[in-house]
């Protein structure tokens, strides 16, 4: 099925450094989002994006939704061991596509403390 | 936040025995809900999508019949897995939403393993 491309695949920094990933794809998207999944866990929302250019934070967290509606990116600034995970970014297809999300493959971190 | 439960966390069973899995939505009304499956280090597999009251749409290469969806009211939908062999083993993870909305809240997931 459709995917998107996120990068990088793998990360591995030292604990206070920033961190940055993005996706991109040759579709149009209405709704980008970004989620977090721990080991033997569902994702968790971390942030959505509804509007080309559009910036949002959640604390250490900021995530942009690219002004072609093509890409994406999530910073996390500062990071802290805690931040262990993958990442995925998802978007959301233009209305009639039965509201399914399009995911990127996962962006891992590992945080050296 | 919206918050989803997914029960059993894990389950071990035996080849040719159904298993089912349980998804609620605990503070809202889950106008539709997804169903997906994950590999170890990949990422979600969408495998079906349920509006309350409809029968749930499969993804392309899915068995409707092996994977049975029950989506019956506002907070619950449950995924059987019928007559369960080894090749079925994964991580099944539940998603809810609400009408108008993209924003998807997951539930803890399902660790299957069928011997």
């Amino acid at each position: 099925g459709q995917q998107l491309n996120q990068s990088p695949q793998s990360m591995f920094i030292q604990e206070g450094e920033d961190v940055s990933m993005n996706c991109t794809s040759s579709s149009i998207f209405n709704t980008w989002l970004w989620y977090k999944q721990e080991p033997g866990e569902g994702p968790v929302l971390l942030i959505a994006l509804y509007k080309a250019g559009e910036l949002t934070s959640n604390g250490r967290l900021t995530a942009q939704f690219g002004i072609t509606r093509k890409d994406s990116f999530l910073n996390i600034s500062a990071s802290i061991p805690s931040d262990v995970g993958i990442y995925f970014c998802a978007g959301a297809l233009p209305a009639g596509n039965n509201r399914k999300l399009i995911w990127g493959l996962g962006t891992s971190l590992a945080v050296n403390p | 936040g919206a918050v989803v439960s997914q029960h059993p966390s894990r389950v071990i069973c035996k080849s040719g025995t159904s298993v089912k899995i349980e998804c609620r939505s605990l503070d809202f009304q889950a106008t539709t809900m997804f169903w997906y499956r994950q590999f170890p280090k990949q990422s979600l597999m969408l495998m079906a999508t349920s509006n309350e009251g409809s029968k749930a749409t499969y993804e392309q290469g899915v068995e409707k019949d092996k994977f049975l969806i029950n989506h019956a009211s506002l907070t619950l939908s449950t995924l059987t897995v019928t007559s369960a062999h080894p090749e079925d083993s994964s991580f099944y993870i539940c998603s809810a939403s609400w009408a108008g909305s993209e924003k998807l809240f997951f539930g803890s997931g399902t660790q299957l393993s069928v011997l």
